[in-house]
C-alpha cells in the first residue's frame, strides 16, 4: 500500500480481555516495528521485525504482550489479559532494511487502546 | 543505552519567527538521525533524514544539522507558522545491526502563536 496502515484505529476495551492490533506495512518493506505512547510520554520501543522473525524483543513489557509477522507483511500485537497501564497508543513503522540499515522509518496513525 | 534528550520540552513563538529546536543523543555509534512531527491524537510524520557520514539536510523551511562526534542535532525552522504548531521529536537508529530500534526523544511541543 502507499502508507503504513493499522486497524482498528480506536479500541475501548474491558480489564482483563485480549486484544489484537494489526499492522499493514508499505509493500516491499521488510523491517517492521511496534511502539507505544503512553498519554503525555515518549514513544517505548516494544518489539522489531526482520521479515517473519523478531530479532529484537526486548521491549515487551511483559508475558502478556506478543507479536507475530507472517508474510514478510501484516503484523499482529496481542495483549492478554489486559491492565489499565496497557491504555496507550501503539504504533507500528516499517522501513526497508538491509545490512546497511540507513533508511527511514514510515509510522501508520496508530491504534488508541482504552482499557477501561 | 542511547539516551536522547530533547530541549526545549515546550516553546511558544509568535508567528514569523525563526527558531532552533535542539537534540542530544549518548552514544555517537549512529546510522542516521531522523526528525518527526507529531500533531495531537495522530502518528509520526516524517520530516528529514540525517544520514551519519551527512553533516545537515534541507526541506523548504526545515533544516536539520548533525555532530555526530558530539552527539547533537539541531531542526531550524524558519519563518514559522501557526500550521507548525505540533510535537517534534528527533531520533536516532544505532549503527549496531543486532538493533535497528529507533530511540527517541521526548519532543519539543511547538505552540506557533497567530
Amino acid at each position: 500500500g502507499a502508507g503504513v496502515s493499522q486497524s482498528p484505529s480506536n479500541k475501548v476495551t474491558e480489564k482483563g480481555k485480549d486484544v489484537e492490533l494489526r499492522c499493514d506495512p508499505i509493500s516491499g518493506h521488510t523491517a517492521l516495528y511496534w511502539y507505544r505512547q503512553r498519554l503525555g510520554q515518549g514513544l517505548e520501543f516494544l518489539i522489531y521485525f526482520q521479515g517473519n522473525s523478531a530479532p529484537d524483543k526486548s521491549g515487551l513489557p511483559s508475558d502478556r504482550f506478543s507479536a507475530e509477522r507472517t508474510g514478510e507483511s501484516v503484523s499482529t500485537l496481542t495483549i492478554q489479559r489486559t491492565q489499565q497501564e496497557d491504555s496507550a497508543v501503539y504504533l507500528c513503522a516499517s522501513s526497508l532494511a538491509h545490512t546497511g540499515g540507513n533508511y527511514g522509518y514510515t509510522f501508520g496513525s496508530g491504534t488508541r487502546l482504552t482499557v477501561v | 543505552k542511547q539516551e536522547v534528550t530533547q530541549i526545549p520540552a515546550a516553546l511558544s513563538v509568535p508567528e514569523g519567527e525563526n527558531l532552533v529546536l535542539n537534540c542530544s543523543f549518548t552514544d555517537s555509534a549512529i546510522y542516521n538521525l531522523q526528525w518527526f512531527r507529531q500533531d495531537p491524537g495522530k502518528g509520526l510524520t516524517s520530516l528529514l533524514l540525517i544520514q551519519s557520514s551527512q553533516r545537515e539536510q534541507t526541506s523548504g523551511r526545515l533544516n536539520a544539522s548533525l555532530d555526530k562526534s558530539s552527539g547533537r542535532s539541531t531542526l531550524y525552522i524558519a519563518a514559522s507558522q501557526p500550521g507548525d504548531s505540533a510535537t517534534y521529536l528527533c531520533a536516532v537508529r544505532p549503527a549496531d545491526t543486532g538493533r535497528r530500534a529507533l530511540t527517541f526523544g521526548s519532543g519539543t511541543r511547538l505552540q506557533v502563536q497567530p
